[in-house]
């Protein structure tokens, strides 16, 4: 079955601190994405990775960076957070970046920022 | 870029009832079509989805269809139950700068009453 873990599953950080969220996948999927989603809204795309590479990053602020240190593992760097960053952080994967490919979507990370 | 349209944003229905969702497009060149259901506090599931060169897919109770032409795809939902309630996601993807992006609608809130 498909399977993309994501931990911690809550987190709660000051604006001042640093953390990093994780994401891993053993489905040999070659594409990975990191997403926003705020309450009753769809999720909203961050960043793009594929074959490792940094391959879309959607004007995100510097205060999010993300990592793909191999073809399983996803992370995304936080620090000096503002309140409104508040929201579940989504993982995905998808086969490839290619056209028609299904992204399977982690459970997330739901992060509140004091 | 590409812009998806899903109506309604809230639908009602008994027990037993079917239920349809419908999402427009706006980008020609989008070519895949999944629907994703969300459930309180979970993360986005794939339930379903449609490649441009297919009109129509069955999966026990839940169908889609496509229609190219006019640019809308509709989820068809039958014999509701009321573990069908959650947010339902539409959306499209096409190659953006070279990789396949996904575009959400807003989500329907769907309800089943028992």
């Amino acid at each position: 079955d498909t399977e993309v873990t994501q931990t911690p599953k809550h987190l709660v950080m000051g604006m001042t601190n640093k953390k990093s969220l994780k994401c891993e996948q053993h489905m040999g999927h070659r594409a990975m994405y990191w997403y926003k989603q705020k309450a009753k809204k769809p999720p909203e795309l961050m960043f793009v990775y594929s074959y490792e590479k940094l391959s879309i990053n959607e004007s995100v602020p510097s205060r999010f960076s993300p990592e793909c240190p191999n073809s399983s593992l996803l992370n995304l760097h936080l620090h000096a957070l503002q309140p409104e960053d508040s929201a579940l952080y989504l993982c995905a994967s998808s086969q490839d970046a290619g056209a028609g490919r299904a992204q399977h979507f982690g459970d997330g990370t739901r992060l509140s920022i004091l | 870029g590409e812009n998806v349209e899903q109506h309604p944003s809230t639908l009602s229905v008994q027990e037993g009832d079917s239920a349809v969702i419908k999402c427009t497009y706006s980008d020609s060149a989008s070519n895949y079509f999944p629907w994703y259901k969300q459930e309180l506090g979970k993360r986005p599931q794939l339930i379903i989805d449609i490649r441009s060169n297919v009109g129509e897919k069955k999966d026990q109770r839940i169908a889609v269809t496509l229609n190219k032409t006019a640019k809308h795809f509709s989820l068809h939902i039958t014999e509701t139950q009321p573990e069908d309630s959650a947010v339902y996601f539409c959306a499209a993807s096409n190659r953006e700068r070279g990789y396949s992006t996904l575009t959400f609608g807003k989500g329907t809130m769907l309800l089943v009453s028992p």
